[in-house]
């Protein structure tokens, strides 16, 4: 089935510095490729998403572009703020079943003032 | 529209008590998903429903768990005879299908503490 990995975390920042979380798949064919954050004590997001190659999503400043030669799906930002401190998901459909998603194992950002 | 609700938000149980949890998806979508999210990891696929069929099964679904969609709207999660290893997080989702292009709506979750 898909699968998703994640760069290693958790990852701190000063508060205007650049963000990338690095993410990147294995699939069968070209899904479409998410990310989701996770704010402290809520549920899911969905920040951003990609359905085919070279489209880049954005969403609050944060861009990932679905690079299909790297099978990569990089989160970036070019300023983040302190409210941006979450747990950032990057995911991809479960690759036998459109049902489900398939999440990597998150990435902790702590953005400090 | 209120999203996806939960509820309990927190559940304390004794090891080898039955709990249930409540998702309650938002009006108009036909799916339901459930997810269990442990400290550190990636949420994790349970189940989905499709109006009130449920159309796919994790292995990670053991006998002691079961899901529901009676009327193809609110789902509950029963998990039977808990044990330590069953406290995390659950997480419950909806989307209308449309394809596979589209995320999901999720819930703030269900945190399950077995003592």
């Amino acid at each position: 089935g898909n699968s998703v990995t994640q760069m290693e975390g958790p990852v701190t920042l000063s508060e205007e510095a650049f963000l990338t979380i690095n993410c990147t798949y294995t699939a069968t064919g070209y899904p479409s490729l998410f990310w989701y954050v996770q704010y402290p004590g809520e549920g899911l997001q969905l920040l951003l998403k990609a359905t085919k190659a070279d489209d880049k999503g954005s969403n609050k400043g944060f861009e990932a572009t679905y690079r299909k030669e790297t099978t990569s799906f990089h989160l970036e930002k070019g300023s983040v703020q302190v409210s941006d401190s979450a747990v950032y998901f990057c995911a991809l459909p479960g690759g036998t079943s459109y049902g489900k998603l398939t999440f990597g194992q998150g990435t902790i950002l702590t953005v400090h003032p | 529209d209120t999203g996806v609700s939960q509820n309990p938000r927190h559940k304390i149980t004794k090891r080898g008590q039955n709990v249930t949890f409540r998702c309650d998806p938002i009006s108009e979508h036909n799916r339901l998903y459930w997810y269990r999210q442990t400290l550190g990891q990636g949420p994790e696929f349970l189940t989905y429903f499709q109006n009130e069929a449920q159309l796919e099964k994790s292995r990670l679904l053991s006998d002691r768990f079961s899901a529901e969609r009676p009327k193809g709207s609110f789902s509950t999660l029963e998990i039977q005879r808990t044990e330590q290893g069953d406290s995390a997080m659950y997480l419950c989702a909806s989307s209308q299908y449309r394809g596979p292009n589209y995320g999901y709506t999720f819930g703030s979750g269900t945190r399950l503490t077995v003592v």
